[in-house]
C-alpha cells in the first residue's frame, strides 16, 4: 500500500487567497483526521471523520476553515480566506486495522504571505 | 485539554547510551501510543500500551505507563545517531472514539 498520500507537499499562497489541501487515506481505513502542527502549539487536531462522516470538528480553529470526505478514499481540507497566521504543515492520517494506530501522510506545509 | 506534555523538550547524547522520555497526561486514557517524527516527515507510530498495560517492550524500545500517576515513558536503549527525532506521546480517548491528542514532543539529538 502507497500509504495516506497527501498534496500538496509545499504550498505559498498570499493572504485572502484560498488554499485547498488534499488527502487520500489508506484503502480499508474508516478513520480519517487532519492535523495542524506549528512550533507554537504543537499537534492539533483539527477534524476526524468516521466512515466519511465528520465526528467531531470541535478543533476547526474558525469559519474560514471546512473539511470535507466525500467518499472513502479522498479528503479535503480547505482554508478561504487564507491568513498569515494559517501558516502550518497540515497533516491527514487515517486508522481502521483495528490496531488504534494512526498513519500519518507526509503532510502539507503551508505558507501564507 | 487532553493533550500530554514530554519530559525533556530536548535531549542530547551520545551514540551507545540510552534515552529516556516521559510524557504527563491529564484526563483517563484507554491507551496511549508514541510516535517519531523525523524532520520534515510524517509521524510513524513506534508503540501503544492498553491503560491495563504496565510495560511494554518492541526491540530497543521500553514503554512503561503509570495510570494512577497519568504518566508514561519510553526507554531508547543503545542509541543510534538514527534514533534523531522528535518523539511525541499520545492519548486515546476513554470515550472509545479513536481521535487521539498529542504531545508537545521531546527533540531527540543522538550524537554519533
Amino acid at each position: 500500500d502507497a500509504g495516506v498520500i497527501q498534496s500538496p507537499r509545499h504550498e505559498v499562497t498570499e493572504m485572502g487567497q484560498e488554499v485547498t489541501l488534499r488527502c487520500k487515506p489508506i484503502s480499508g481505513h474508516n478513520s480519517l483526521f487532519w492535523y495542524r502542527q506549528t512550533m507554537m502549539r504543537g499537534l492539533e487536531l483539527l477534524i476526524y471523520f468516521n466512515n466519511n462522516v465528520p465526528i467531531d470538528d470541535s478543533g476547526m480553529p474558525e469559519d474560514r476553515f471546512s473539511a470535507k470526505m466525500p467518499n472513502a478514499s479522498f479528503s479535503t481540507l480547505k482554508i478561504q480566506p487564507s491568513e498569515p497566521r494559517d501558516s502550518a504543515v497540515y497533516f491527514c492520517a487515517s486508522s481502521g486495522d483495528g490496531t488504534g494506530e494512526l498513519f500519518f501522510g507526509e503532510g502539507s506545509r503551508l505558507t501564507v504571505l | 485539554s487532553q493533550q500530554g506534555e514530554e519530559d525533556p523538550q530536548a535531549l542530547s547524547i551520545q551514540e551507545g547510551e540510552n534515552a529516556t522520555m516521559n510524557c504527563s497526561y491529564k484526563t483517563s486514557i484507554n491507551n496511549l501510543q508514541w510516535y517519531r517524527q523525523n524532520s520534515g516527515r510524517g509521524l510513524v507510530h513506534l508503540i501503544l500500551i492498553r491503560s491495563n498495560e504496565r510495560e511494554k517492550h518492541s526491540g530497543r524500545l521500553r514503554v512503561t505507563l503509570d495510570t494512577s500517576k497519568k504518566s508514561s515513558s519510553l526507554l531508547i536503549t543503545a542509541s543510534r545517531a538514527a534514533d534523531t527525532a522528535s518523539y511525541f506521546c499520545a492519548t486515546g480517548s476513554p470515550s472509545g472514539a479513536n481521535n487521539l491528542f498529542f504531545g508537545t514532543g521531546t527533540r531527540l539529538t543522538v550524537i554519533p
